[in-house]
């Protein structure tokens, strides 16, 4: 069965310094990779999404980037970590095979970041 | 472009009550729609869902009906429990590789 594996479960980062958050997926081949925000009280956004290794959408303008170095692997980072960067993020991957439209995402558990 | 509206909360029953979290979309085409929970400190957990017009979603208690004529895909449960008390998140996929979320409701299930 597949799993998806994010870490760390919580960070807090003083302003200004770099930050990388990584996800890992097993079990599958391929698969869609999405990172998401969810900042207090809110809902979730979506950051980055990535269809292949080395392929990456940007859905919002930020401080943020995403990379992919291998098939089942998508780390989020920073260089220098804003205040607005707080929040929860969320890996997540689909099943691109088949109908894309009717495949769910699988989300990890998140990782609370809070930057001081 | 395509959005998910859903009932705003928080919303607080007793339990054994009936549940009812409304979900209204704006899509082009036929999206795939999806209900999500989110418990305390944790990930988002796949609830339901229902890929075309008129199918039935259900898990763990919990239906949703893809109504097309609506644009609506409410999610009902007969008799909540206290362990249902989470945030709920409606949420849809049109065509292209994303899910679009709504706002989230979150529910408090009393004893």
């Amino acid at each position: 069965s597949q799993t998806i594996h994010q870490w760390p479960a919580t960070l807090v980062q003083p302003v200004g310094s770099p930050l990388s958050l990584e996800c890992t997926v097993e079990g599958t081949s391929n698969p869609n990779l999405y990172w998401y925000r969810q900042a207090a009280g809110r809902g979730l956004q979506l950051l980055f999404y990535s269809v292949g290794i080395g392929q990456i959408s940007s859905e919002v303008p930020q401080n943020l980037s995403a990379s992919r170095p291998q098939d089942r692997q998508f780390i989020l980072s920073s260089k220098k970590l804003l205040l607005s960067d707080s929040g929860f993020y969320l890996c997540a991957w689909s099943d691109p095979a088949g109908s894309s439209y009717k495949s769910p995402l699988h989300f990890g558990n998140g990782t609370r970041l809070t930057v001081t | 472009g395509n959005s998910v509206t859903q009932m705003e909360g928080p919303v607080t029953l007793s339990e054994e009550a009936f549940l009812t979290i409304n979900c209204t979309y704006t899509a082009t085409g036929y999206p795939s729609l999806f209900w999500y929970v989110q418990y305390p400190g944790e990930g988002l957990q796949l609830l339901l869902k229902a890929t075309k017009a008129d199918d039935k979603g259900s898990n763990k208690g919990f239906e949703a009906t893809y109504r097309k004529e609506t644009t609506s895909f409410h999610l009902e449960k007969g008799s909540v429990q206290v362990s249902d008390s989470a945030v709920y998140f409606c949420a849809l996929k049109a065509g292209a590789q994303k899910l679009v979320f709504g706002q989230g409701t979150r529910l408090t299930i009393n004893p």
